[in-house]
């Protein structure tokens, strides 16, 4: 069945670095996008990204330019999401989820519907 | 950007009821570019709806989606007790959003 499997728990001080893997299973890797999606203690849900695993071509949120980084590793099947500068408001449980009609065109690129999500990592930062 | 708002914000009801939960768009969302995700205390949300009136593979057909422009819908026909849970709306496309959400709880 198709399954994204996350890493674990982590624990950061403000203005560390976080990397939250993702690996995929039971679906050809490469014909969907992984979209990230955020959410805080109590809240609702935050689109954050999303990456193409078939060329890399990403599209993030405008509030996260420049702090987050997302990769894939097709030989291990594998999206990773890198936020950077952390502060406390990061603090939340960060999902993956596959991309059922994520695309680009025309030097844009969007999203579409997310099956299924991965059970969640939490980050936590705090000093 | 476009805004969604669900309404109610809580929807106390009892076994065997019909929910009906709102989403509302600040703009007219192209294509019925629109989902609908159930989230249970501890667990990633699932996938409902999407195009917002497609039901995703194994989905009991008691959850309908309907509207398009700025207004849509989630029906619960007959509530069952595993339907307790909290309810997001999404538009997707380049720049991808969540509602607040329906809490949809026991009375």
């Amino acid at each position: 069945q198709v399954q994204l499997v996350q890493s674990g728990a982590e624990v950061k001080k403000p203005g560390a670095s976080v990397k939250v893997s993702c690996k995929a299973s039971g679906y050809t890797f490469t014909s969907y996008g992984i979209s990230w999606v955020r959410q805080a203690p109590g809240q609702g849900l935050e689109w954050m990204g999303w990456i193409s695993a078939y060329n890399g071509n990403t599209n993030y949120a405008q509030k996260l330019q420049g702090r987050v980084t997302m990769t894939t590793d097709t030989s291990t099947s594998t999206a990773y999401m890198e936020l950077r500068s952390l502060r406390s408001d990061d603090t939340a449980v960060y999902y993956c989820a596959r991309d059922l009609e994520g695309y680009c065109s025309g030097g844009s690129c969007y999203s579409s519907w997310f099956d299924p999500w991965g059970q969640g990592t939490l980050v936590t930062v705090s000093s | 950007e476009i805004v969604l708002t669900q309404s109610p914000g809580t929807l106390s009801l009892s076994p065997g009821e019909r929910a009906t939960l709102s989403c509302r768009a600040s703009q007219s969302v192209s294509s019925s570019y629109l989902a609908w995700y159930q989230q249970k205390p501890g667990q990633a949300p699932r996938l409902l709806i999407y195009g917002a009136s497609s039901r995703a593979t194994g989905i009991p057909d008691r959850f309908s989606g309907s509207g398009s422009g700025t207004d849509f819908t989630l029906t619960i026909s007959r509530l069952e007790p595993e339907d307790f849970a909290v309810y997001y709306c999404q538009q997707y496309g380049s720049s991808p959003h969540f509602g607040p959400g329906t809490k949809v709880d026991i009375k």
